[in-house]
């Protein structure tokens, strides 16, 4: 189906494991990027990419990895969990003509809880 | 520091009872002011930009305005299907394609 799909949907884990979430869009869009949501903060920017191999740090990157070898994907990982990764990971995908309007393309979330 | 302050946090309305939800920024030279709809369990979901002081744009029963200092979202008559948690963002010049969000306001609207 076209559009932008986050897995999994759900995720528990301990303290101390990597965690893979995933993101894939299928319009091509060239800006991708990972926010995490959590009550009393909103949705703040993890990282964001501008182009396949090109990445960069948004206002929360600490904890985080991503890459982006394909236009279409872009995988967030968490290499050692904390609690204080506990949160909601939206990522969103725009085209530059989007971008500059401010018109993201947000999936529908990953819900993860590190115990 | 780019800062977005959302008011009030939660709003309750009866249906057809208009009101407005508040959006106070500080930015450092602003490339845009968008809004946002949240519905529970979703993602959010794009409704506006506003670019300059005194733009306004509309689309149903919602009705965006920006100040120098602030926006507003204006919403008439609203119906129950308006409920969901509505999100302001700013970008600035010196932000790339960055977007700070504001913690939403939360909007019911009772049958």
């Amino acid at each position: 189906d076209a559009g932008i799909t986050q897995s999994p949907r759900y995720k528990i884990t301990e303290t101390g494991r990597q965690v893979t979430l995933m993101c894939h869009q299928t319009w091509s869009h060239s800006y991708m990027f990972w926010y995490r949501q959590d009550l009393g903060h909103g949705l703040r920017l993890i990282y964001y990419s501008a182009a396949a191999d090109i990445t960069d740090k948004g206002e929360v990157p600490d904890g985080y990895v991503v890459s982006r070898s394909k236009t279409e994907n872009f995988p967030l990982t968490l290499e050692s969990a904390t609690r204080s990764q506990t949160s909601v990971y939206f990522c969103a995908s725009s085209d530059l003509d989007a971008a500059n309007t401010g018109e993201l393309f947000f999936g529908e979330g990953s819900r993860l809880t590190v115990l | 520091e780019d800062q977005v302050t959302q008011s009030p946090e939660a709003l309750r309305l009866q249906e057809g009872e208009s009101s407005s939800l508040n959006c106070s920024y500080t930015v450092s030279g602003l490339r845009g002011l968008f809004w946002y709809r949240q519905d529970p369990g979703k993602g959010p979901e794009f409704l506006f930009t506003l670019y300059s002081a005194g733009e306004e744009k509309e689309k149903e029963r919602l009705k965006a305005t920006l100040t120098k200092k602030e926006s507003f979202l204006h919403i008439t008559a609203p119906k129950p299907e308006d409920s969901a948690t509505y999100l302001c963002a700013v970008r600035s010049v010196q932000g790339a394609q960055k977007l700070v969000f504001g913690q939403g306001t939360r909007l019911t609207i009772n049958p």
